[in-house]
This record gives structure tokens, sequence and C-alpha cells, in this order.
């Protein structure tokens, strides 16, 4: 049981290239969320899923487009990188979020040159 | 904004109990209060939650006050496996969005 998957783990970007982050999760979970983290800071909140076919905006989403094709598949782009979207990214998933508990992948390192 | 205040930091010495405060003066009736930690860069890890009785599990302990104002997590017997940064979460608005605060660093001394 892989659990939540990102790929990839590292990545190094140039200014205005894009991406995208590839969060999968094989529980079947109903909502997902995508978090930045910066060097000694907590976790920011980018975008969410409730379902397939939903998102819904966080705390910091101005840069980022997410889409939610599939239930297992949680997608972060970045159309036009910036050196402030140095961070580290993590996805996590969760059946329902009143039951607490959060599952969350082992993070994708980011740098924009 | 995350609805929590925590410490930044505490230190607790090895095998010790570590009690680790929270306080949420706006929870509102139908809140959980939620505990997390990160170890190092580690993606955070689920511990515990807790709505209105206190809760323990085979991790920790969490005590949430008669007025729900505040809570604090303990860890019975800390380890040096225990330093890490703990988060202290209320869900905003019952809504489904989970927000995280700072939390607080945990130092274990040996």
């Amino acid at each position: 049981n892989a659990g939540v998957t990102q790929t990839p783990k590292f990545r190094v970007l140039k200014t205005g290239q894009s991406m995208t982050l590839l969060c999968a999760q094989d529980m079947n979970h109903e909502y997902m969320y995508w978090y930045r983290q910066d060097p000694g800071m907590g976790l920011r909140l980018i975008h969410y899923s409730v379902g397939e076919g939903t998102t819904a905006k966080g705390e910091v989403p101005d840069g980022y487009n997410v889409s939610r094709l599939k239930k297992q598949n949680f997608l972060l782009g970045l159309e036009s990188a910036a050196p402030s979207q140095t961070s580290v990214y993590f996805c996590a998933s969760s059946r329902d979020p009143r039951d607490g508990e959060l599952f969350f992948g082992e993070g994708s390192r980011l740098t924009v040159l | 904004d995350a609805k929590t205040t925590q410490p930044t930091s505490m230190d607790c010495a090895e095998g010790r109990a570590a009690n680790l405060p929270c306080n949420h003066s706006t929870i509102s009736g139908n809140e959980y209060v939620y505990w997390y930690r990160q170890i190092h860069s580690q993606g955070p890890q689920y511990i515990i939650h807790g709505l209105k009785n206190n809760e323990t599990n085979e991790m920790a302990s969490l005590i949430i006050t008669e007025d729900r104002k505040s809570s604090t997590l303990i860890l019975p017997h800390a380890t040096l496996r225990d330093t890490a940064v703990y988060y202290c979460i209320v869900r905003v608005g019952g809504d489904d969005k989970i927000i995280f605060g700072k939390g607080t660093r945990l130092h274990i001394l040996p």
C-alpha cells in the first residue's frame, strides 16, 4: 500500500519555466490538498479538492493551478515559475477531514533559479 | 490565519512527560482540535484529535479544557525521536480547509 506518492521528489527550474507536480493516492480518498513549506515555516495551503472534478483555493493560491480529473490524482501546476515559488511542496489526502487524519506524501523540493 | 496559538519552542528532558499547550479561544462548538507533528523535513504525521472529552491513543493524550478554549498534548515519556514540530489545528469555520499554523518546535534533551 503506497499511500500518498508525489513525483518528482526534486526539481530545479529556471524562472519562467512551467512544470506539474503529481500527487497520487491509492486509498480512495475524496479530499486532497497541496501545501507549501518554506524554510523554518509552517505549512500553507495552496489549493484543495473535495472530490473528483472539484478544486478550491487555499491560503496562497496565486501562481498555481490544480486539476483533479481522476479521484486518485491531484496535479499542481506552475505556469511560469518564479524564485518565490522555491519551496517544499506536500500533498495530503483524507477520507473525510472531520476524521482528523490527513495522510501526507514525502514532499517535493522545488528550486526556481 | 490559523485559529490557534502555540509557543514557538519548548524543551523537555528525555523520559519526562512533554506537555504542549495550544490556545484556540475562538473555537466553535462543533470544531475539533487536531494535532500533527513533523519530524525534520518529512510530511506531517497525524497524532490525535478531540472535540470535548479527553482522548488517548498509543502516541499521546489530548486534554481539552471544559470551555474548549485551550488544549494540551501530552507525550507521556518523551524520547529523542519525539523531537519535532507539533501543530495544533482547528478546522476553519467547519469547512474543508485544514490550515496549519507555525507550530511548536519541541526539543527533547538527553
